[in-house]
């Protein structure tokens, strides 16, 4: 079965206690993509990944980090966490970023930094 | 840059009635546009989409068409579902990157009441 999966699917956490999301899919996907959601704002783009090794910053990239090591993996690394960052993230993946291509959104981490 | 304007929620509809939810994009040249679906507890999912000017996305009994004279892809139903209630996103792809970079719109929850 396709999956996109990440986990934790939930955190609670303190200022500047540094945590990794995990990101993986089974589909082969060149491309993979972290957004987060908050109200009012709708969807925004963290950072996104091209390939292995290939990644690039979205429109709000501050206070986050990014790898792709591995074609499957793409993790979110927060270093020092921050109230601000309380939100819903979501993976996506899909095939070389062609005209019109779907993505595919994993379940979403909703993260609470006190 | 580009921007994405959708009708602001939530809409409460009752079950059988038609569907409007307003989208205006601003962006330069010819971007792709959809429409993306989350269910409660759930990722979004790619409910339709339009790569081109007049072209018209359908799925599930859902519409949208692609004007580009006046910029919008208004998703519409005929005959709503109480299984429709989700929250609906319009998004658009950045002509100038493919669809590494999507923009998407503030969200539009919808309700169904039998």
């Amino acid at each position: 079965e396709a999956q996109v999966t990440q986990n934790p699917r939930y955190l609670i956490t303190v200022t500047g206690k540094k945590l990794t999301v995990t990101c993986s899919q089974n589909m082969n996907h060149e491309y993979m993509s972290w957004y987060r959601q908050d109200p009012g704002l709708g969807l925004r783009q963290i950072y996104y990944s091209m390939n292995v090794e290939v990644t690039d910053k979205g429109d709000v990239p501050e206070g986050y980090k990014v790898s792709r090591k591995e074609k499957r993996n793409f993790p979110l690394i927060l270093e020092s966490p921050s109230p601000n960052q309380t939100s819903l993230y979501f993976c996506a993946t899909g095939l070389a970023a062609l005209r019109g291509n779907e993505q595919f959104f994993g379940p979403g981490t909703r993260l609470t930094v006190l | 840059g580009n921007s994405v304007t959708q009708m602001e929620g939530p809409v409460t509809l009752s079950e059988e009635a038609f569907l409007t939810i307003n989208c205006t994009y601003t962006a330069t040249g010819y971007p792709s546009l959809f429409w993306y679906v989350q269910y409660p507890g759930e990722g979004l999912q790619l409910l339709l989409k339009a790569t081109k000017a007049d072209d018209k996305g359908s799925n599930k009994g859902f519409e949208a068409t692609y004007r580009k004279e006046t910029t919008s892809f208004h998703l519409e139903k005929g005959s709503v579902q109480v299984s429709d209630s989700a929250v609906y996103f319009c998004a658009l792809s950045d002509p100038n990157f493919g669809n590494e970079k999507l923009t998407f719109g503030t969200g539009t929850r919808l309700t169904i009441i039998p």
